[in-house]
């Protein structure tokens, strides 16, 4: 079955740092584009990040660019999204999300998110 | 790239035609994606390249459009179909992805 399953996010103050995980089965983890969306309690979808097959690669949206690090381990099948200088606004579920329609950008598999919390 | 849904809320009856729209603010080609999102669950990939149906969803949802005018369609609407729908544009590189605000479905 293939899956991808968020861990990592908790309650953390502001100016904190956080470091979320997502790990991958039922797929070949090093032959995919990953990105990681994130979604403010009742708003909409935001992409945060993402990341190329070999890790070579790497962008991210304005809002995290400078404070945020996308990064993976292919020989564990896994993705991760280092967060720093954390701010009220970052508040969220960050779901981990493959790009898997090869040329599209479109995320075909979504994991379940994990909510990161921000305050003091 | 701005990408702006309409309408915010849209009420259907069960067994109508439900129709979404999503304008970009400027040429994205076909780059653009639809997905479901019901409450407490991630999203789920709809439509990719504005109007093929991803693996496993109902051939009553059809996406159209090109450029900067796009179109989501519940050809004949079931219960299940309650949802926020949110399109996505992919547009360019880097890559830069931005989605629309939603559009919340609700059955009349």
């Amino acid at each position: 079955e293939v899956q991808l399953v968020e861990s990592g996010g908790g309650l953390v103050q502001p100016g904190g740092s956080l470091r979320l995980s997502c790990t991958v089965s039922g797929f070949t983890f090093s032959g995919y584009w990953l990105s990681w969306v994130r979604q403010a309690p009742g708003k909409g979808l935001e992409w945060v990040a993402n990341i190329k097959e070999d890790g070579s690669e790497k962008y991210y949206g304005d809002p995290v660019k400078g404070r945020f690090t996308i990064s993976r381990d292919n020989a564990k099948n896994s993705l991760y999204l280092q967060m720093n200088s954390l701010r009220d606004e970052d508040m969220a579920m960050y779901f981990c999300a493959r790009e898997g329609v090869s040329g599209s950008g479109a995320f075909d598999i979504w994991g379940q998110g994990t909510m990161v919390t921000v305050s003091s | 790239i701005v990408m702006t849904q309409s309408p915010a809320t849209l009420s259907v009856s069960p067994g109508e035609r439900a129709t979404l729209s999503c304008r970009a603010s400027q040429n994205i080609g076909r780059n653009l994606a639809w997905y479901q999102q019901k409450p407490g669950q991630a999203p789920r990939l709809l439509i990719y390249g504005a109007s093929t149906g991803a693996t496993g969803i109902p051939a009553r949802f059809s996406g159209s459009g090109s450029g900067t005018d796009f179109t989501l369609t519940i050809s004949s609407l079931q219960s299940e179909d309650c949802a926020i729908y949110y399109c996505h544009q992919s547009n360019g590189w880097p890559p830069r992805y931005t989605f629309g605000q939603g559009t919340k479905l609700e059955i009349k």
